[in-house]
C-alpha cells in the first residue's frame, strides 16, 4: 500500500502570510505512460465534506482561488497557500488515487495566529 | 446541480447489519466510478470500497472485505453499502463519492455523508 505522510499535523499562520503543507508518498505516483501525478489535496471545514481543490498534484479545481496551489512530482508535494484567509481555516488532506487503496494523509489543521 | 444524498446510517449493534444507499442526480450515473469513504469520529478520512460504472469490478479496503458490499442501480440511479458482522471500529461517517470516468482518477464529488454509530 501507498502510505502519504503530511508534515507539519497543524499550523498556525497569520492573517496574510503564506502557509506551506508538505506530503510524502512511500513511492512513487508518478505514472510513466502520461507523466501525471495522482495525487489530490482536500479541504475539510468542521461539519462538512471534503472538498476537492486540486487534482493531477497542480490542477486547481474550477472556483478554487488562485491562492491555492499544488506543486511536486513524484513522492514529494506540497501545498501552498500565498495569503491567508479567515476563511482558509481547514483540516487539509492530500491523496493518492493512483491505485487501491486510494489512501489519505493523516491531515494538517490550519489555525490562524 | 451534481448531487448525492446519502441515507440509511443509524445506531446498530455490534455484530449488526445495516445498508446504507446513496441517491444520485445532474449527472450521468452510468459512466461514473463511485466510492464509498469513511471518517471516523475525530479521525481522518478513510477510502472503503469503489464500483465500477457497469457494477462488475468492486474492490474493499482489507479493513471491510467480506463483511462490506458495494453494489450499484444504475436505472435507479443510486448506489449502496451493504454493512455486516460490525464493529465499534466502523463506527464513522459515510460518504458516498464520485470518482471519474476511467478509474484512476480523483474523487471530485462528495455527499454529506451519513452517521453509523456501532454501540450496545
Amino acid at each position: 500500500d501507498i502510505v502519504l505522510t503530511q508534515s507539519p499535523d497543524s499550523l498556525a499562520a497569520s492573517l496574510g502570510e503564506r502557509a506551506t503543507i508538505n506530503c510524502k508518498s512511500s513511492q512513487s505516483i508518478l505514472h510513466s505512460s502520461n507523466s501525471q501525478n495522482y495525487l489530490s489535496w482536500y479541504q475539510q471545514k468542521p461539519g462538512q465534506p471534503p472538498k476537492l481543490l486540486m487534482s493531477w498534484a497542480s490542477i486547481r479545481e474550477s472556483g478554487i482561488p488562485d491562492r491555492f496551489s499544488g506543486s511536486g512530482s513524484g513522492t514529494d508535494f506540497t501545498l501552498t497557500i500565498s495569503s491567508l484567509q479567515a476563511e482558509d481555516v481547514a483540516v487539509y488532506y492530500c491523496q493518492q488515487y493512483y491505485g487501491s487503496p486510494y489512501n489519505f494523509g493523516q491531515g494538517t489543521n490550519l489555525e490562524i495566529k | 446541480e451534481v448531487q448525492l444524498v446519502e441515507s440509511g446510517g443509524g445506531v446498530v449493534q455490534p455484530g449488526g447489519s445495516l445498508r446504507l444507499s446513496c441517491g444520485v442526480s445532474g449527472f450521468t450515473f452510468s459512466i461514473y466510478w463511485m466510492h464509498w469513504l469513511r471518517q471516523g469520529p475525530g479521525k481522518g478520512l478513510v477510502w472503503v470500497s469503489r464500483i465500477g460504472p457497469d457494477g462488475k469490478s468492486t474492490a474493499y479496503a482489507d479493513s471491510v472485505n467480506g463483511r462490506f458490499t458495494i453494489s450499484r442501480d444504475n436505472a435507479e440511479n443510486t448506489l449502496s453499502l451493504q454493512l455486516s458482522s460490525l464493529t465499534a471500529e466502523d463506527t464513522a461517517v459515510y460518504y458516498c463519492v464520485r470518482g471519474g470516468i476511467a478509474l484512476a482518477e480523483t474523487f471530485s464529488v462528495w455527499g454529506q455523508g451519513t452517521l453509523v454509530t456501532v454501540s450496545s
